[in-house]
């Protein structure tokens, strides 16, 4: 495809559900780029691939938080026991190298709502 | 910790003047700064880029300008059209781990009137 594609773009979980969301980047972008954008808020970093190797995991809020990239091109973000403060939209973007000069190109977010 | 600051107000603005958002940081010197736009529903969409020996850099009618001794960067739309009307974020590049690493603002939210 043209650009980055996510899905689900909606998912509702009952609190402790696990939930995987999918993120396809644009072919050939090496680096992968997950955020968590609560209301009213700009995308805060969660994680970053270059290519299957996870170079940084730091803004994962807590180890209920995994992310994977097996063949350095589809990734997914997996959130196990869901709780209400999870509920965000989930933003893959993908840029060419991750180079500082490098735009990144975004998907369209995930919303997830925990209830 | 790093710091970026936008006016979390929302910017009114008539058709055809010019819309100046302001981005304002703490703390680290980044050697990028850029600017997005988001509107709703949707991912943001990246709009320019410039680097820190920079001071202005223009695009059509979008003009940035990045004042490091300030730590400041101003994000004009000359001209403005109710197309728009969105989000605009500024994101730095923290640049110190060997790769890209964002870190955006609030955003400030545009409405330009007809």
């Amino acid at each position: 495809g043209a650009g980055v594609s996510q899905s689900p773009r909606y998912k509702v979980a009952k609190r402790g559900q696990d939930v995987a969301l999918r993120c396809d980047p644009i072919s050939g972008h090496v680096s992968l780029f997950w955020y968590q954008q609560a209301l009213g808020q700009g995308p805060e970093f969660l994680t970053y691939f270059q290519n299957e190797a996870q170079l940084d995991k730091s803004g994962l809020p807590s180890d209920r938080f995994f992310a994977e990239r097996p063949e350095g091109s589809v990734s997914t973000l997996k959130i196990q026991r869901t709780q209400q403060e999870d509920s965000a939209v989930y933003l893959c973007a993908s840029s060419l190298s991750g180079q500082s000069y490098n735009e990144q190109f975004f998907g369209p977010g995930t919303r997830l709502t925990v209830l | 910790s790093q710091k970026i600051e936008q006016n979390s107000e929302a910017l009114n603005i008539q058709e055809g003047k010019t819309a100046t958002l302001t981005c304002n940081y703490t703390n680290y010197s980044p050697a990028y700064l850029q600017w997005y736009r988001q509107d709703p529903g949707r991912g943001p969409v990246f709009l320019l880029l410039i680097r820190e020996n920079e001071k202005e850099k223009r695009k059509e009618r979008l003009k940035v300008t990045f004042d490091t001794t300030l730590k400041q960067s101003l994000f004009h739309i000359t001209a403005s059209q109710p197309a728009d009307s969105a989000t605009y974020l500024c994101a730095l590049d923290m640049a110190d781990t060997g790769f890209q690493k964002l870190v955006f603002g609030t955003g400030t939210r545009l409405l330009v009137s007809p």
